[in-house]
């Protein structure tokens, strides 16, 4: 049982590239989320989805696109990446019919130079 | 809008002290979860709580929730060196499309 697989762990971008990043669970939950956590500071959630085909915005979508096609992936795009998106992302998984916790993967560290 | 607070947000401790992170949220809420992070690494679930008067306990950790006063409570006893982590807690919406509302974290180091 693999729990939540981002890709990749780290990346550098120029401004302006575009990148996905991926994440896979392989848990069943329903509920998936994308964050970021800048140095010292807590989680901000980018985007999230209740499900395959519904996905919501969260604190701080700008610059940031999502899509839920099935139940095991959550990809997370970046389009003209900028130096203010340099963070550590985290793609999490719960499922809210049980109310479990979430799970979290183990973060892609992205740098915009 | 719920809103989550956690104090304090640093802490140093000597090891075998004892010490209480504090977790307040907003509005009303039926799960509070508690996270610990270490640095670099990814976040790791340490306790949920889902009813008032919840406590539960792993180790020299205790985490407690009091729904009516919206609090909940990280008790460390005995303080170990190992127990150096950032400690978040987490708080769950009501209504549609739940999601976890985060408070800023505890950074909490533990000295010989």
């Amino acid at each position: 049982n693999a729990g939540v697989t981002q890709t990749p762990k780290f990346r550098i971008l120029k401004i302006g590239q575009s990148m996905t990043l991926q994440c896979t669970q392989d848990m069943n939950h329903n509920y998936m989320y994308w964050y970021r956590q800048d140095p010292g500071m807590g989680l901000k959630l980018i985007y999230y989805s209740v499900g395959a085909g519904i996905t919501d915005k969260g604190e701080v979508p700008n610059g940031y696109n999502v899509s839920r096609s099935t139940t095991e992936d959550f990809p997370l795009r970046l389009e003209l990446a900028a130096p203010s998106q340099t963070s550590v992302y985290f793609c999490a998984s719960s499922d809210r019919r049980r109310s479990t916790e979430a799970f979290f993967g183990q973060g892609t560290r992205l740098t915009v130079v | 809008e719920l809103k989550v607070e956690q104090n304090p947000l640093f802490l140093s401790m000597q090891e075998g002290k004892n010490y209480t992170i504090y977790c307040n949220y907003s509005t009303t809420s039926d799960r509070l979860y508690w996270y610990r992070q270490d640095p670099g690494k990814s976040l790791e679930s340490l306790f949920v709580l889902l009813s008032n008067g919840a406590v539960k306990q792993e180790g020299r950790l205790m985490a407690s929730l009091d729904t009516k006063a919206r609090l909940s409570t990280l008790h460390i006893t005995a303080a170990v060196h190992d127990l150096s982590a950032t400690y978040f807690c987490a708080v769950l919406t009501q209504g549609n499309n739940r999601r976890l509302i985060w408070g800023l974290g505890t950074s909490l180091a533990v000295n010989p």
